[in-house]
């Protein structure tokens, strides 16, 4: 089935380490996005990729690194995690601008 | 920059009852509007959008919302609710060169 593909879909890390959350998808979409979730604030943008090669800054890059290496994958990197990262993170990804986004089904990670 | 509010946190109702969830934006420019909805330990799924054109927008599942300009409003309706429909509802706006902006969400509980 055509989609976004998370992983891992859950994990508790310790403050001060590294991990990066991966993200593949199969549509061939050329933009990508990774999201995070926290209760009354709604999903906000973190890092995002219009094409392969190039990548921008969403409303909350601090703490986060991304890289779009190939069309299908796009890895969002914590370099040494904090308890304010604790959160669900969402990949997504479209065609085009406008394009409807579609979404992975998250990562739950917790940062202690 | 656009903004979005999305006017109830959690909006309880009784099956086969009919539910408006409130959303308004604020934009300098033109904008495109999107209604999500993420059913629990998934991702967000495409509802509607409205792009151009007439500002009565028909989604899936029964639901629809309007597009009015002079109240800055892009209101989801559905006349009769189901189980089913628990979920939370995300508006979102977005304006060309501009990425998805998302509200903080809608509680939808369908209660029997």
């Amino acid at each position: 089935i055509a989609g976004i593909t998370q992983a891992p879909t859950s994990q508790i890390l310790a403050a001060g380490r590294r991990m990066t959350l991966r993200c593949t998808q199969d549509m061939r979409h050329n933009a990508m996005y990774w999201y995070r979730q926290d209760l009354g604030l709604g999903l906000r943008l973190i890092h995002y990729s219009n094409t392969a090669g190039t990548t921008g800054k969403g409303e909350v890059p601090d703490g986060y690194s991304v890289s779009r290496a190939n069309t299908d994958d796009f890895p969002l990197t914590l370099a040494s995690a904090v308890p304010s990262q604790t959160s669900v993170y969402f990949c997504a990804s479209s065609e085009v601008e406008l394009s409807p986004l579609h979404f992975g089904n998250g990562t739950r990670l917790t940062v202690t | 920059a656009q903004s979005v509010t999305q006017l109830d946190s959690q909006v309880p109702v009784f099956e086969e009852a009919p539910v408006e969830l409130r959303c308004n934006y604020s934009s300098s420019v033109s904008v495109y509007l999107f209604w999500y909805v993420q059913y629990p330990n998934q991702g967000l799924q495409l509802l509607l959008k409205y792009l151009s054109g007439s500002t009565l927008v028909k989604g899936i599942n029964g639901f629809e919302a309007e597009f009015n300009k002079s109240q800055t409003s892009f209101h989801l309706r559905k006349p009769s609710v189901h189980i089913s429909d628990t979920a939370e509802y995300f508006c979102a706006v977005s304006t060309s060169g501009s990425r998805l902006t998302f509200g903080e969400g809608t509680q939808l509980t369908v209660n029997p």
